[in-house]
């Protein structure tokens, strides 16, 4: 398998701070990334579709400006929680498409614990 | 939209037993079909996928079945083991082919030794 890498693990920031998560495709280019939220013991939801070179996409209710996302290159992508609030805490997972020679394959990373206090 | 339903939400069995995870998704547009393992605090692990110009794919003690006719996935899992205690997710990409996938709700293997 592809490995996808995420920084930090856990974070515990204060109310009102902002912080950033970056998602690193390791052994592959990953034109396309994407950014994923869990609740305890429920599926993921996919926020936002992040693209190497133009603005991410967003899922309906996901407010972008809260949200941040930055494809910088074709192996990193970032994801920024602005102006924080404790409803933002959850895991936050990103994950990387690998593209194949007839298709392609989704890998994910390890993911973020957000704590806001 | 595209919509997966997972069934069941739990499921127990013994060690050596095998253990089936059904999926039905409601696009028939929908052409990938992967399967994640997540353990407790990690991100969702690729384990097996399938496309829909195949029936059935094979990998070691793990199986998925498709059946694009009546929109239905399974997951089979032969001589379980106590490490493949985790939550099960299948998913289904969402055409168009932007690889945006929707996922089940999970389901949550207990394998007793």
């Amino acid at each position: 398998g592809a490995v996808v890498s995420q920084h930090p693990s856990r974070v515990i920031c204060k109310s009102g701070t902002s912080v950033k998560i970056e998602c690193r495709s390791l052994d592959f280019q990953a034109t396309t990334m994407f950014w994923y939220r869990q609740f305890p013991k429920q599926s993921l939801m996919l926020m936002a579709t992040s693209n190497e070179g133009s603005k991410a996409t967003y899922e309906q209710g996901v407010e972008k400006d809260k949200f941040l996302i930055n494809h910088a290159s074709l192996t990193l992508s970032t994801l920024t929680v602005t102006s924080a609030h404790p409803e933002d805490s959850s895991f936050y997972i990103c994950s990387a498409r690998r593209d194949t020679f007839s298709s392609y394959e989704q890998y994910f990373g390890p993911g973020t614990r957000l704590t806001v206090t | 939209g595209e919509n997966v339903e997972q069934h069941p939400s739990t499921l127990s069995v013994q060690e050596g037993d095998s253990a089936v995870i059904k999926c039905t998704y409601s696009d028939s547009a929908s052409n990938y079909f992967p399967w994640y393992k997540q353990e407790l605090g990690k991100g969702p692990q690729l384990i097996i996928d399938i496309r829909s110009n195949v029936g059935e794919k094979k990998d070691q003690r793990i199986a998925v079945t498709l059946n694009k006719t009546a929109k239905h996935f399974s997951l089979h899992i032969t001589e379980t083991q106590p490490e493949d205690s985790a939550v099960y997710f299948c998913a289904a990409s969402i055409p168009p082919n932007t690889g945006k996938l929707i996922f089940g709700q999970g389901t949550t293997l207990q394998v007793k030794p």
